[in-house]
């Protein structure tokens, strides 16, 4: 099966801008969980899908957004972008849902955004 | 609410040398726990996950990892160090509850191998 691919693996935007990040999750999977990895604060959770609906939120602000696709296909959105959201997202995809056994998340390359 | 703990933000060793990478987590109910390897401008990489089923997990590449309960550890090792193994390694315990697949990150321990 093809992994986890991310596109853009490359952006550079400026202060106020906004910006879309896509994620295709590897064929069967329906979760699909974004993070945004910095020097300063590490690896951070962002927001989890699945089947199209958001079941987890980590502590960012609204300007974070996303959502996902009936095919599981992930999108997130960043508006206002300010210079400390350059930073690498990472999404990640998983095959079972709540309540069932350990799910493992596979990773895709990242975006690395850099704000200017 | 669920966190681990990576002691040492670097560690360096030789060339087929032990590798030990500390992780202590923190969690009031029995913890998924796993180790990830991240490579110069890659993703992460799962190297083993620990789901209850055995104390000792084997993982890729010769890594393995020892849950004890007693001592709240999740520690990495590997008998021989290879130049490969160069790369930031990250414990992570998946939670807190709620269901759904959040993981929870070390802060990472860069790993050096020399010759």
């Amino acid at each position: 099966k093809a992994g986890v691919t991310q596109t853009p693996r490359y952006l550079i935007k400026t202060r106020g801008q906004q910006v879309t990040l896509s994620c295709s999750p590897i064929s069967g999977h329906r979760s699909v969980s974004w993070y945004q990895q910095t020097p300063g604060q590490g690896l951070q959770f962002l927001f989890e899908y699945f089947s199209e609906t958001q079941r987890n939120k980590g502590n960012f602000p609204g300007r974070f957004s996303g959502r996902q696709f009936s095919n599981s296909r992930s999108e997130m959105n960043v508006s206002t972008l300010e210079l400390g959201d350059s930073a690498l997202y990472l999404c990640a995809s998983s095959d079972t849902g709540r309540g069932q056994s350990v799910n493992t998340q596979y990773f895709g390359p990242g975006t690395r955004l850099t704000v200017l | 609410a669920q966190s681990v703990t990576q002691l040492g933000s670097h560690v360096s060793v030789s060339e087929g040398a032990l590798v030990l990478l500390r992780c202590n987590y923190s969690s009031s109910v029995p913890p998924y726990l796993f180790w990830y390897v991240q490579y110069p401008n890659q993703g992460l990489q799962l190297l083993l996950k620990y789901t209850s089923a055995a104390t000792l997990v084997k993982g890729i590449n010769g890594f393995e990892a020892e849950f004890k309960k007693s001592e709240t550890s999740f520690h990495l090792t590997k008998p021989s160090a290879h130049m490969s193994d160069a790369a930031e390694y990250f414990c992570a315990v998946r939670g807190p509850g709620g269901g759904g697949n959040k993981l929870t990150f070390g802060t990472g321990t860069q790993l050096k191998v020399e010759l």
